[in-house]
């Protein structure tokens, strides 16, 4: 696609329920990634994914939170058991390889309410 | 690990005036990326300008350039002709070859009329 789509923007989901947000990469990109941005603070690393290496999960904050990646496509972002305090914009964005294609590209996000 | 320092939470400035946004960051490495990101209140992210490590010049896109200076891992954003549309949260971030983004905390940029 022309950029980076995420869905949904916006959730609003009950506190215990589970979440699944999901992120399109632009096309050909192999790296894709996820942030968190709470509101007024600034981008929290949650995973990375590169091909077909084992992704990097060191920024999940905890088990509730897992991701996955088909192949270099779509990615899921899945929060188990919300807490109030997930509630935050969870960002995509994807970069292509070679030293050119280091440039990433963020998605709109998905707003996160967990009430 | 790699961190970013953005020392300024918030900065103004007036119109069509400059403005410079400070950022420093800690790295072994040598060969890195170093990005300005924009975001407005749509909190779309938003690249500004990007600069190679192991380039010396600097770099320029219109009204913004930076000053990266890489023996004291500085790397600040210079707006010229600040314009109402600037207004923004900017994000320093550094980038190792092929590796995630790391983020400063931001700086929030209002410009006055």
């Amino acid at each position: 696609g022309a950029g980076v789509s995420q869905s949904p923007s916006n959730k609003v989901t009950e506190k215990g329920k589970d979440v699944e947000l999901r992120c399109d990469p632009i096309s050909g990109h192999t790296a894709l990634y996820w942030y968190r941005q709470r509101l007024g603070q600034g981008l929290e690393f949650l995973i990375y994914f590169q091909g077909n290496s084992a992704p990097d999960k060191s920024g999940l904050p905890s088990d509730r939170f897992s991701a996955e990646r088909t192949g270099e496509s779509v990615s899921t972002l899945t929060i188990q058991r919300t807490q109030q305090e997930d509630s935050a914009v969870y960002l995509c964005a994807s970069s292509s390889q070679g030293t050119t294609g280091n440039t990433i590209y963020f998605g709109e996000g998905s707003w996160l309410t967990v009430v | 690990a790699q961190t970013v320092t953005q020392s300024q939470p918030e900065m103004s400035v007036q119109e069509a005036e400059t403005v410079t946004l400070s950022c420093t960051y800690d790295t072994s490495e040598s060969d890195y990326y170093l990005f300005w990101y924009k975001q407005p209140p749509s909190r779309q992210m938003i690249l500004v300008i990007r600069q190679e490590a192991y380039k010396q010049q600097n770099a320029t896109e219109n009204r913004f350039s930076v000053n990266f200076q890489k023996a004291a891992k500085s790397f600040s954003l210079k707006i010229s002709d600040s314009q109402l549309g600037d207004a923004a949260m900017y994000f320093c971030a550094y980038r190792e070859y092929g590796n995630k983004l790391v983020f400063g905390a931001g700086t929030i940029l209002r410009v006055k009329s």
